[in-house]
């Protein structure tokens, strides 16, 4: 049973850079998987960030692209966003996330705990 | 972007009822439908995946059906576990979209 850790800092600054890592334990992040980051904050529900393969491709939000970077460390076997130019539309519950790719579907079936992070000064 | 909008946005019932949540796309998304189930301070729980597949360990109170545009999540009898917030999802294209939300409450 894979897990997943968010960790970061809970407060960024407006304009400053938010930077969170998703641990992955019970499994390894380098097989068939894609790994999202996931945010939710009360005016907008759910919104996809980005995603990442161990292979280093990713995708992105185009609302969130020009601000958006997701890396993944095999060796450390996590993963991490890195989101600029923030403002406080950005202050949501960040989730990490596995996805399941099936040849007719996709869908996160492991998730993380979720943390908040508050942009404010 | 595909745009999901789900109705109603709150819904109050009773243990026992059966409920019916509607989710539309606003484009064809085929069977790409997901349906989440998420209680306060707690991360989303896949239930439904590929519009109608159960997911492993959900009760089988627990049912989705739909093709196309127009999807279902069917509980037949509510139980007291169920009462949280219910999300679709597509996966059919990029950027994955989810919709605003249904909110369970017990009457």
């Amino acid at each position: 049973q894979v897990q997943l850790q968010e960790s970061g800092p809970g407060l960024v600054k407006p304009s400053g850079t938010l930077s969170l890592t998703c641990a992955v334990s019970g499994g390894s992040i380098s097989i068939s998987n894609w790994w999202s980051w996931v945010r939710q904050s009360p005016g907008k529900g759910l919104e996809w960030v980005g995603e990442i393969y161990h292979s280093g491709n990713t995708n992105y939000n185009p609302s969130l692209q020009s601000r958006v970077t997701i890396s993944v460390d095999k060796s450390k076997n996590q993963f991490s966003l890195k989101l600029t130019s923030l403002t406080a539309a950005d202050t949501a519950v960040y989730y990490c996330a596995r996805e399941e790719r099936l040849p007719a579907c996709a869908y996160f079936d492991s998730w993380g705990q979720g943390t908040l992070v508050t942009v404010s000064s | 972007d595909i745009q999901m909008t789900q109705s109603p946005s709150s819904l109050s019932a009773s243990v026992g009822d059966r409920v019916t949540i509607t989710c539309r796309a606003s484009q064809n998304i085929d069977r790409y439908l997901n349906w989440y189930q998420q209680k306060p301070g707690k991360a989303p729980k896949v239930l439904i995946y590929a519009a109608s597949t159960l997911q492993s360990g959900v009760p089988s109170r627990f049912s989705g059906s739909g093709s196309g545009t127009d999807f279902s999540l069917i509980i037949s009898s509510l139980q007291p576990e169920d009462f949280a917030s219910y999300y679709c999802q597509q996966s059919y294209s990029t950027p994955q979209t989810f919709g605003q939300g249904t909110k369970l409450e017990i009457k």
